[in-house]
């Protein structure tokens, strides 16, 4: 059963500390999403990538907040310098491109930032 | 554009209950609609998707939704509540020349025993 799977799946740190979330898309899925959930925002999408480069990113606050894909395999989002607002749990969801195609999220990365 | 809007952030039945969801949608093309559920500390899982095949969409878990173009709506049924059906609902929609998904806002279901 292909899941797609993040690390961690909790993590504390202090104000100014860099937070690195990891994401593994499920094999053969060639587009790979981030999200953030808030229970004031909701769902937001703050990155998207097809074939490894970013297509959109706009969600994304820019001085602080990095996606990258070094490989099919991997796919990274890290705050720095986080703060306190960045507490949320983040998602990351992939699936085949387009036309009835799917998301398929993994189970979050849980963030507190003290 | 594309959007979603789910009316009700909170909905609460009866255990046995008809379960109703409502999703509304703009889109400017043919759109591909799903219904997610998160059940808590997970993440989001597909309930079922609509892809022009058929206007009845059944899912998993027994509930099914009708894509109703003159309404623009997608909403979610399930004949009988369960306990276990307690969780976040997201409506989605994405079009067939995008990768995007425009999510609703949520609902929470309650059961009420």
């Amino acid at each position: 059963d292909a899941r797609v799977t993040q690390t961690p799946r909790d993590k504390v740190t202090e104000m100014g500390q860099e937070v690195t979330m990891r994401c593994q898309p499920i094999l053969g899925h060639n587009t790979v999403f981030w999200y953030r959930q808030t229970m004031k925002q909701g769902l937001e999408l703050l990155a998207y990538f097809r074939n490894r480069a970013p297509l959109d990113d706009s969600g994304m606050p820019k001085d602080r907040f990095s996606a990258e894909m070094p490989d099919a395999t991997l796919a990274t989002l890290k705050i720095q310098p986080s703060e306190p607002r960045d507490s949320a749990v983040y998602f990351c969801a992939s699936g085949t491109g387009f036309g009835t195609d799917t998301q398929y999220f993994g189970p979050g990365t849980r963030l507190t930032v003290l | 554009a594309q959007s979603v809007t789910q009316l009700g952030s909170h909905v609460s039945v009866s255990e046995g209950a008809l379960v109703l969801l409502r999703c509304n949608y703009s889109s400017s093309v043919p759109p591909y609609l799903f219904w997610y559920v998160q059940y808590p500390n997970q993440g989001l899982q597909l309930l079922l998707k609509y892809t022009s095949a058929a206007t009845l969409v059944k899912g998993i878990n027994g509930f099914e939704a009708e894509f109703k173009k003159s309404e623009t709506s997608f909403h979610l049924t399930k004949p009988s509540a369960h306990m276990s059906d307690a969780a976040e609902y997201f409506c989605a929609v994405r079009t067939n020349t995008g990768n995007q998904f425009y999510f609703g806002t949520g609902t929470s279901l309650t059961v009420i025993p």
